[in-house]
């Protein structure tokens, strides 16, 4: 166990739907990282939160969208949904600068598009 | 059309035997790697880490070794276990904030223990 809490564990939708994706970061970690995986493409980073602020961008579409409250934890909100959009989708969190680099996984969100 | 899913290399070892997973990164700048095991259905777990100022790491069980003339990373497992079975990563930083930025990750490769 991580220590990284990800909710829902599946989420099935419908196409143009919108959905939101929740994450809890280890305790003490102000880092969340938001990253896809799907068969096609692998595992890609989509964005980087640090303590409230957008830090980092990867491959984010602009339907999606991410935040991280005051509490540290983060929420994926994916919009006008399509079904190459399924996929899993992790959250990561690390140490914060000069305590380590390492990113810890959660379980996933599996999110089906139909 | 049809979905073409990632082809993973394949590697099969004997129980007992030491296995060594491959990996070419693709950014000279990148000044961190880390390797992460991922059972099926579950999130990448980490297994070990190093900087580009180091040339080889030990952890319990496993040593990454990195050789940045050739951008290649490598680990290595000792007295590999039917529980080592899974599809490893390998992982760059993107960004130059040594490490703490998002990763680019390599395909896998999917490790088979037999027995």
């Amino acid at each position: 166990d991580s220590g990284v809490t990800q909710t829902p564990k599946h989420l099935i939708t419908a196409t143009g739907q919108r959905v939101t994706l929740r994450c809890s970061p280890r305790s003490g970690d102000l880092s969340v990282y938001w990253y896809q995986q799907s068969l096609d493409q692998g595992l890609q980073f989509l964005i980087q939160y640090y303590n409230g602020e957008e830090r980092a961008k990867g491959n984010i579409l602009e339907r999606f969208s991410a935040q991280q409250f005051p509490d540290l934890h983060s929420e994926l909100n994916l919009s006008s949904l399509e079904l190459g959009d399924s996929a899993l989708y992790f959250c990561a969190s690390s140490p914060n600068p000069g305590e380590g680099y390492e990113q810890y996984f959660g379980p996933g969100t599996r999110l089906t598009v139909t | 059309g049809e979905s073409v899913g990632l082809h993973l290399p394949t590697l099969s070892v004997q129980e007992g035997d030491n296995s060594i997973i491959n990996c070419a990164y693709s950014n000279s700048a990148s000044d961190y790697f880390i390797w992460y095991k991922q059972e099926s259905g579950k999130g990448p777990q980490f297994i070990i880490d190093i900087r580009s100022n180091m040339d080889k790491r030990q952890g319990q069980r496993v040593t990454v070794l990195l050789n940045k003339t050739v951008k290649h990373l490598s680990l290595q497992i000792a007295a590999t276990q039917p529980g080592d079975s899974a599809v490893y990563l390998c992982a760059e930083n993107i960004g130059s904030g040594g490490g703490a930025d998002g990763l680019t990750f390599g395909k896998g490769t999917h490790l088979i223990i037999q027995p």
